[in-house]
């Protein structure tokens, strides 16, 4: 069974960046696909990038290109999530989620970043 | 990218009595390995999502049989035989065959 535990709630001033963590047990991170999904609120759900098993490449979408990174530390089994030059659309729970045995089959249980000056 | 569209947004429905969402893909879902990465989440009222079927009608672990899935190619459904309270939430379909992934907008499934 995969657990993903992430960071707690974040509250950022616009223009900031912040960094979200994942971090996985019962399966290491070499073993399953991590992607990033975020919902704003009373909203609907939105993905933010993920990694490609047949490229071996993370592929962000459009929308975040240039303002989204997206790593892995597989010494820790900890993937992380980072997002720059925040602004008050941003604010959303933020989600990982993996491609183990199929698509989207296991989630963390949300990180909440607040934008607000 | 793939839009996925949803319908109904909203379905009231009675306790014990059957649902039903439909998802139709603005492209045929099929990939060229022959599978068809459609896939169904839940997301009940203040928790994450959760994956109730996946590859159009495979129920993942622990999903009850009342859930079921169905369909080809562009259009899809899901169904709850006999809606249980802990079904309402949100309903969303999402596929997997082409980057980037997409949703449906969601259908909010609640008690009459």
């Amino acid at each position: 069974q995969v657990q993903l535990v992430q960071s707690g709630a974040e509250v950022k001033k616009p223009g900031a960046s912040v960094k979200v963590s994942c971090k996985v047990s019962g399966y290491t991170l070499t073993e399953l696909s991590m992607h990033w999904v975020r919902q704003a609120p009373g909203k609907g759900l939105e993905w933010m990038g993920g990694f490609d098993p047949e490229d071996g490449e993370t592929i962000y979408a459009q929308k975040f290109q240039g303002r989204v990174t997206m790593t892995e530390d597989t010494s820790t089994d900890t993937a992380y999530m980072e997002l720059s030059s925040l602004r008050s659309e941003d604010t959303a729970v933020y989600y990982c989620a993996t491609d183990l045995w199929t698509s989207f089959d296991y989630w963390g249980q949300g990180t909440l970043v607040t934008v607000s000056s | 990218d793939i839009v996925m569209t949803q319908t109904p947004l909203s379905s009231p429905v009675t306790l014990g009595q059957p649902a039903s969402i439909s998802c139709r893909s603005s492209q045929s879902l099929v990939h060229s390995d022959g599978n068809t990465y459609l896939s169904w989440l839940q997301q009940r009222p203040g928790q994450p999502p959760r994956l109730l079927i996946y590859k159009i009608s495979n129920r993942f672990s622990g999903v009850p049989d009342r859930f079921s899935g169905s369909g080809a190619g562009t259009d899809f459904t899901l169904k709850i035989s006999r809606v249980e309270a802990e079904d309402v939430g949100v309903y969303y379909c999402t596929q997997a065959t082409q980057f980037p992934r997409t949703f449906g907008q969601g259908t909010k499934v609640e008690i009459k």
